[in-house]
């Protein structure tokens, strides 16, 4: 199973609509990170959440990690064609090691 | 500033070959990653340096696989006897120090195993 489960797997959504991304662990997250990927390339790093209740937005994007710190979600308000793409979630579960692990991805469509 | 940089992109080889990945990473940053994607997954650990030693290689698959950081900056993937299932792409990504900060990654090489 899973150390880190994201939901839904997959996204096809209208330009112009808002989505949610979830990503959820059994364990505390000592650390949070979104990256997007587009198909071919690497993992470009949106945002880092470490505190419990933490909240932090770029641009239409916005992520937020839970009080317990074992869930985070990643919201897109007015989804655009360039938002498109694989997300991923990764996590430091074992505390300040530097070494994560990720959710398998969820891809997102937009369609204009 | 230049990001994180990796070569070849793209690797074609036969079961049996050798083959080496090479990770150029941010100048400064002292941590470096290395990670296995296989399609349709999120990154898997592999391995990590802080500075030139190995802090933590208990994600390589088994001891085929190798990765050494010589002078503390670029750092090689050495797969040896290549199998079909080594077939992924291989990312590497560095960080300012271990344990901490963000990670940057560079956009990857394909390995394909014939």
């Amino acid at each position: 199973s899973q150390e880190l489960e994201q939901s839904p797997q997959s996204l096809i959504v209208q330009e112009g609509k808002n989505l949610t991304i979830n990503c959820t662990s059994s364990k505390t997250l000592y650390g949070l990170y979104w990256y997007k990927q587009k198909y071919g390339e690497g993992l470009i790093f949106l945002m880092m959440l470490q505190k419990g209740g933490e909240e932090k937005s770029h641009e239409k994007i916005t992520a937020k990690l839970d009080e317990k710190k074992q869930q985070s979600s990643l919201h897109i308000t007015a989804s655009q064609p360039s938002h498109a793409g694989i997300y991923l979630c990764g996590a430091d579960i074992a505390g300040n090691t530097g070494k994560l692990i990720f959710g398998q991805g969820t891809t997102l469509q937009v369609k204009p | 500033g230049a990001g994180v940089s990796q070569t070849p992109s793209n690797k074609v080889t036969e079961k049996g070959k050798y083959v080496e990945l090479r990770c150029d990473p941010i100048s400064g940053h002292t941590a470096l990653y290395w990670y296995r994607q296989s399609l349709g997954q999120g990154p898997e650990f592999l391995i990590y340096f802080q500075g030139t030693g190995a802090a933590d290689d208990s994600g390589l698959p088994n001891d085929r696989f190798f990765a050494v950081r010589p002078e503390g900056s670029v750092s090689t993937l050495k797969i040896q006897r290549t199998e079909r299932g080594d077939s992924a792409v291989y990312l590497c990504a560095s960080s300012r120090g271990q344990g901490s900060g963000t990670q940057y990654f560079g956009p990857g090489t394909r390995l394909l195993v014939l």
